[in-house]
């Protein structure tokens, strides 16, 4: 079946330790987003890449970082800069990026959650 | 800037009474406008969108809303709620100006709904 795989689906962090959360997806889609999201405050962009090998800051990008080596795999890593770590991220992916694609449908895969210990 | 208010954080509603979920928008031009559902733990579905045409859109699992230019509202109904429309819900919207941008959407602050019997 066509998707979007996150793992791990819990994740435990150290202070001051990275870590890395996966994300792939078999949908043939050009567009990946990372979001995060707390209780109350809705969804909100980390990064996201429109294309292999480009990506673009989002709203809350200090103390992430991402690649995009592979149309398929987006992952994100949460640096030991990022004081507040612990949040349900969640991965998404649309068709296609660039003009007029912001009506196409973003399809988010089941999410990940970071506690810090 | 574009942004997204959900009147309240939390509806509750009889089985088969009416669902009537608020979603205002602020944005410089008429956006494109979602609405997501998510189930506890899980990632954030689809259940409509305006690009388009009719102000009035039809989504899944008997949900509806629609566009009110005048309002600047895309509120979401459903006419008689069922135990498992219990979830949250967000409201989104992304910027039709956008060029080259991808389609980054911002999101409400979410609406949890609970059905009761």
């Amino acid at each position: 079946d066509g998707g979007i795989t996150q793992s791990p689906k819990y994740l435990f962090r150290k202070e001051g330790q990275n870590v890395t959360l996966s994300c792939e997806q078999n949908l043939n889609h050009d567009a990946m987003y990372w979001y995060r999201q707390d209780p109350g405050q809705g969804l909100r962009l980390i990064y996201y890449s429109q294309i292999v090998n480009d990506f673009q800051k989002g709203d809350i990008a200090e103390g992430y970082s991402v690649s995009r080596e592979k149309k398929e795999s987006f992952p994100l890593t949460v640096t030991s800069a990022q004081k507040n770590p612990t949040a349900f991220y969640l991965c998404a992916s649309s068709i296609r990026a660039g003009p007029q694609s912001s009506g196409n449908t973003i399809y988010f895969g089941e999410g990940s959650w970071l506690t810090v210990v | 800037a574009q942004s997204v208010t959900q009147l309240g954080s939390h509806v509750s509603v009889s089985e088969g009474a009416l669902v009537l979920l608020r979603c205002n928008y602020s944005s410089s031009v008429p956006p494109y406008l979602f609405w997501y559902v998510q189930y506890p733990n899980q990632g954030l579905q689809l259940l409509l969108k305006y690009t388009t045409g009719a102000t009035l859109v039809k989504g899944i699992n008997g949900f509806e809303a629609e566009f009110k230019k005048s309002e600047t509202s895309f509120h979401l109904t459903k006419p008689s709620a069922h135990m498992s429309d219990a979830a949250e819900y967000f409201c989104a919207v992304s910027d039709r100006g956008v060029t080259g941008g991808g389609n980054k959407l911002t999101f409400g602050t979410g609406t949890q709904l609970k059905v009761e019997l």
